[in-house]
């Protein structure tokens, strides 16, 4: 299976002002998955982002607030953009390999 | 639309007692992946256990085994020998064939008492 390292881990963030999480991938992928889990909750899927395409969005987000980037198979960010406290949550990068699908360790972000 | 659904909020078991965790879905799919995982405080995501759904032998790792019914469309899971590092929510996911989106149940929070 792949490993995924996630940066940052966690972040205080002012209102209004945009988060950048990074996903580095030791393996090359082609389907990355950016999902929302905010506290207590399960996983929401944001977008699917595979390289050389524009990233597929889920019902109820959109890429002037979420914008990704897929420059090659092994990374991706994605962006929160004007923050608000809603924002608050941990946000978690997703590849799928050979059928097994490994996780980021989580970005906790809380926007004051 | 494929759901799937965790009836149990929250469980508790006893250590070294077993616990058997429940997981239904919905699906018109015939072939299929169902997984579960395992989260920690931490908040990594663990994979426990995975099924595909053309095999009707249910997956076993170590103390963690499943219950699949296909017909029924359930997956549950049984952690036997519950030890205090099993503590954690466990989510039951589904996806339609390899390399697709994961569909999430709402999880289940479990306590193991010492």
């Amino acid at each position: 299976s792949a490993v995924i390292s996630q940066k940052p881990s966690r972040d205080i963030c002012q209102r209004g002002t945009s988060l950048t999480i990074q996903c580095q991938v030791d393996s090359q992928v082609t389907m990355m998955f950016w999902y929302r889990q905010q506290p207590g909750q399960s996983l929401t899927l944001i977008a699917t982002a595979n390289q050389g395409s524009e990233a597929t969005y889920e019902s109820g987000f959109v890429i002037d607030k979420f914008p990704i980037s897929r420059p090659n198979l092994t990374f991706s960010t994605l962006t929160v953009s004007n923050m608000s406290p809603e924002d608050s949550s941990i946000y978690l990068c997703s590849v799928v390999l050979d059928g097994g699908y490994t996780f980021g360790s989580g970005t906790r972000l809380t926007v004051v | 639309a494929q759901t799937v659904t965790q009836s149990q909020p929250e469980m508790s078991v006893q250590e070294a007692e077993t616990v058997t965790l429940s997981c239904t879905y919905d699906t018109s799919e015939s072939d299929y992946y169902l997984f579960w995982y395992k989260q920690p405080p931490s908040r990594q995501m663990i994979l426990v256990i995975r099924q595909e759904a053309y095999k009707q032998q249910n997956a076993t790792e170590n103390r963690f085994s499943v219950n699949f019914q296909k017909a029924a469309k359930s997956f549950s899971l049984k952690i036997s020998d519950s030890q205090l590092g099993d503590a954690a929510m466990y989510f039951c996911a589904y996806s339609a064939g390899n390399n697709r989106k994961l569909i999430w149940g709402l999880g289940t929070s479990l306590a193991v008492n010492p």
